[in-house]
């Protein structure tokens, strides 16, 4: 199985700071990682597949870059509503893996 | 729109039964591979299983597999899952996703079901 790793696994930011997660993949999986918005007692909302294609409706202060094993997801500008957990997700082959969450807190 | 709607979670007691249902609407069901994602309380998310547009194929994650069974009804436009020989690992929030096309990721989610194993 393809292992995920997110770092940090969790974060103190201010409204206004550039936030960057990380996601490390245990083997190359191409540009096949998608990243997740999951807030308390909901479901998660999909941010960015194909490592970097923004999905519809997603402000653009998201953004996903890197290719093979390494990945960011980036918050330009933190906003209150971005406070959330976030979640990596590789795509490249079954069995289908999330990396373990980073939370993004209030400082 | 798109509304993905999970039913069936409930208490069951260890090596029981449960089967979940996702009924999907305001997109063409039979043309989008879905799958199902759980979540443990207070734990990350997992994915367990997925089936293709027209039931032929299906995944499973190696913690379920050959005890859960996933399957569709596309003209009732609604996915299932019948799981069996439960365990209290198996305790967890359940949704249903839709697989976007092109890719296994997932555009639309259902609000989930909560399934809980216990005595």
């Amino acid at each position: 199985d393809i292992q995920m790793t997110q770092s940090p696994s969790s974060l103190s930011a201010s409204v206004g700071d550039r936030v960057t997660i990380t996601c490390r993949a245990s083997q190359n999986i191409d540009y096949y990682l998608n990243w997740y918005q999951q807030k308390p007692g909901k479901a998660p909302n999909l941010l960015i597949y194909s490592a970097s294609s923004l999905q519809s409706g997603v402000p653009s202060r998201f953004s996903g870059s890197g290719s093979g094993t390494d990945f960011t997801l980036t918050i330009s500008s933190l906003q209150p509503e971005d406070f959330a957990t976030y979640y990596c997700q590789q795509s490249y082959r079954i069995p289908l893996t999330f990396g373990g969450g980073t939370k993004v807190e209030i400082k | 729109e798109v509304q993905l709607v999970e039913s069936g979670g409930g208490l069951v007691q260890p090596g029981g039964s449960l089967r979940l249902s996702c009924a999907a609407s305001g997109f063409t069901f039979s043309n989008y591979w879905m799958h199902w994602v759980r979540q443990a309380p207070g734990k990350g998310l997992v994915w367990v299983s997925r089936i293709n547009s027209d039931g032929s194929g299906t995944n499973y994650a190696d913690s379920v597999k050959g005890r859960f069974t996933i399957s569709r009804d596309n003209p009732k436009n609604t996915l299932y899952l019948q799981m069996n020989s439960l365990r209290a690992e198996d305790t967890a929030i359940y949704y249903c996703a839709r697989g976007e096309v092109g890719g296994s990721y997932y555009g639309y989610w259902g609000q989930g079901t909560l399934v809980t194993v216990s005595s």
